[in-house]
């Protein structure tokens, strides 16, 4: 059974840039008929999309964040990671990563969340 | 994209069905059968209820059933019990399967 595992900063000042990173057990990012999403929810608000990774290394991302976002693989580490710059308050939130099976188009694995905050 | 719009809240008594409706464009739920259904408990990431539509991954209980009509998609839960407490959150795939876009939630109160 694939896990999903994130880790990364849980502050991170305005205006920087905030990084974290997804580790996968039990499969491979490289392969599968799977996509790598990275998701986040405010405290006490609904889910936000942020982006998916292919295995082919193509990217998706949702439009309100496309110029702050990065997605990218370290295959060698069986992780994939997320890059967002210039955050505000505004950015703090629950960030989850989450495996989603292709032809489903839906997210059957998720990781048990980080939560971020965006402060001085 | 915009959110779909779903109700803040829906309560039933056990042994009751509900039905949590989820509305959105011809640009997602009308343009893709790619609707899906998570439930959040408190402290947890969502759970997988519902693929495409009408579809239960393994695991999940028969009384979780998915439908649509037009831009609506809807969960109905049969038989609710009080394990059912949890937030209903519907997605679905926009922008040409490249985009994706989640609802709002919807708290379910078992009385």
């Amino acid at each position: 059974q694939v896990q999903l595992q994130e880790s990364g900063p849980g502050l991170v000042k305005p205006s920087q840039t905030l990084s974290l990173t997804c580790s996968v057990s039990g499969g491979s990012v490289s392969s599968g008929p799977y996509y790598w999403s990275w998701i986040r929810q405010p405290a006490g608000k609904g889910l936000e999309w942020i982006g998916r990774i292919y295995t082919s290394g193509a990217t998706n991302y949702n439009s309100s964040l496309k110029s702050r976002v990065t997605i990218s693989f370290d295959t060698s580490k069986n992780q994939f990671s997320l890059e967002m710059t210039s955050v505000t308050a505004a950015d703090t939130a629950r960030y989850y990563c989450a495996r989603e099976i292709s032809s489903w188009d839906a997210f059957e694995n998720w990781g048990q969340g980080t939560m971020v905050t965006v402060s001085s | 994209q915009s959110a779909l719009t779903q109700p803040a809240s829906v309560s039933g008594s056990p042994g009751q069905s509900i039905t949590i409706s989820c509305i959105g464009t011809h640009n997602d739920i009308g343009g893709y059968d790619y609707v899906s259904w998570y439930q959040q408990s408190p402290g947890k990431p969502p759970r997988l209820l519902i693929y495409e539509v009408t579809y239960r991954p393994s695991g999940v209980s028969h009384r979780f059933s998915g439908s649509k009509s037009g831009n609506t998609a809807s969960l109905t839960i049969s038989e609710v019990q009080p394990e059912d407490e949890a937030v209903y959150v519907c997605a679905s795939s926009a922008s040409g399967s490249t985009s994706y876009v989640f609802g709002g939630g919807t708290s379910l109160t078992v009385l």
